[in-house]
């Protein structure tokens, strides 16, 4: 079945630095979401993409699709401590039975003050 | 709108006792996902409906697993009898056609 690798699995920097994650598949996706799961949460949506090539920013999130449609990287300016979390990517491919999305496994974030 | 609502958001339960999740998703969604999430095995899609149909229950890991959708603003699913390894996060979420999909915030089932 389609799969994504997700990388880095965790990442620990200092408040104010900048991060950046992606996520990687052997598969086309036609759609990339980027998803932030706090302690005790549900995830919730950061950002979608819909079109190879297509960047989009949210606040200090950055996230692009990218142009073969089987990647997709996710970056966050001047890092704060309530950046802490872990970050899921998900696709939606485009053969039978797309439309269920395929997740990550997450990368975890600790950002030091 | 209020989002995805699950409860309760916590469940602990004796092994052998039935279990009931429930949902109520975004209004005007027409997909509702039921995910399980462990430490061990991350996140797993169990079971998602269109329309209120089941389209897709490969993910259900038993036959003491079972999901309704009895309509579109309403759904659960049901673990009889609950055994310890069915101690997880469990996640509803919703979507309206290919867009963003968005999910509630859990409940935490344990399981003595």
């Amino acid at each position: 079945g389609q799969q994504l690798n997700q990388s880095p699995q965790s990442m620990f920097i200092q408040e104010g630095e900048d991060v950046s994650m992606n996520c990687t598949s052997s598969s086309i996706f036609n759609t990339w979401l980027w998803y932030k799961q706090d302690p005790g949460e549900g995830p919730v949506l950061l950002i979608a993409l819909y079109k190879a090539g297509e960047l989009t920013s949210n606040g200090r999130l950055t996230a692009q699709f990218g142009i073969t449609r089987k990647d997709s990287f996710l970056n966050i300016s001047a890092s704060i401590p309530s950046d802490v979390g872990i970050y899921f990517c998900a696709g939606q491919g485009e053969k039978s039975g797309s439309e269920k999305l395929v997740f990550g496994k997450g990368t975890k974030l600790t950002v030091n003050p | 709108d209020a989002g995805v609502i699950q409860s309760p958001r916590h469940e602990v339960t004796e092994m052998g006792q039935e279990v009931t999740l429930r949902c109520k998703p975004i209004s005007g969604h027409d997909y509702l996902f039921w995910y399980r999430q462990t430490m061990m095995r991350g996140l797993e899609l169990l079971i998602y409906f269109n329309n209120n149909v089941p389209i897709d229950d490969s993910g259900m890991p038993e036959d003491r697993f079972s999901a309704k959708m009895p309509n579109a603003s309403f759904s659960t699913l049901k673990i009889q009898p609950s055994e310890p390894r069915d101690s997880a996060v469990y996640f509803c979420a919703s979507r309206k056609g290919l867009l963003e999909q968005y999910f509630g915030p859990g409940t935490r089932l344990t399981v003595t």
